[in-house]
């Protein structure tokens, strides 16, 4: 079955620093992918989503993400991190390949940003 | 404003006891889906509904079951058979298409005493 994985489960930047959140995905055939963030008791805000026009995608926030097919990868990155990211962050796969239509998500990252 | 709603906030269940959690939707979205989200281990799916009167198991479906009678709304019920209900539920709908992303209710915590 399809799923995704997310390196990381706590990720810590300072203010200003690059972020970076780590996505691999287990697929014979590219899938549809998408990166969610969650504020404490609230539920997911879609950030961006890979579906096969561009490899580098870009989302709200100043977040983008580069696809990967030779590396199975979809990692989130921000040039300059905020406090206002301070999240936890989901990576999702939705597979092509099968009958399932429901979102697979990773375990998520849950990003710190120090002053 | 269009968006998903999920009442209550916040619930408390006794031991033995069903309880139903409510999902509704005014964005005109044909598929919903219900997850659950516990520390640690992101979200978990549990039932999907891709059109009005169906509905499929996902991953976690044993202890809930669900209804789709009308498109606005998809109630998720916790039954006395499922055995570790203390969880975060997350309601979320979606246009049809597997490349759509989803829109997230604000969610339910479940607390069982």
């Amino acid at each position: 079955a399809q799923s995704v994985t997310q390196l990381g489960s706590h990720v810590s930047v300072s203010e200003g620093a690059l972020v970076l959140l780590r996505c691999n995905y287990s697929s014979s055939v590219p899938p549809y992918l998408f990166w969610y963030v969650q504020y404490p008791n609230q539920g997911l805000q879609l950030l961006l989503k890979y579906t096969s026009a561009a490899t580098l995608v870009k989302g709200i926030n100043g977040f983008e993400a580069e696809f990967k097919k030779s590396e199975t990868s979809f990692h989130l990155t921000k040039p300059s991190a905020h406090m206002s990211d301070a999240a936890e962050y989901f990576c999702a796969v939705n597979p092509v390949e099968t009958g399932r239509r429901a979102l697979t998500f990773g375990s998520g990252t849950r990003l710190q940003v120090q002053p | 404003d269009g968006g998903i709603t999920q009442s209550p906030k916040y619930l408390f269940r006794k031991e033995g006891q069903n309880v139903t959690l409510s999902c509704e939707q005014n964005l005109n979205h044909d598929a919903m889906y219900w997850y659950r989200q516990d520390p640690g281990q992101g979200l978990r799916l549990i039932y999907y509904s891709q059109i009005v009167n169906d509905f499929q198991k996902g991953d976690i479906a044993e202890g809930y079951s669900v209804s789709r009678e009308k498109k606005e709304s998809f109630p998720l019920t916790v039954t006395s058979a499922q055995k570790n209900p203390t969880a975060f539920y997350l309601c979320a709908s979606s246009m049809p298409g597997q490349h759509n992303g989803y829109t997230f209710g604000s969610g339910t915590r479940l607390t069982v005493v």
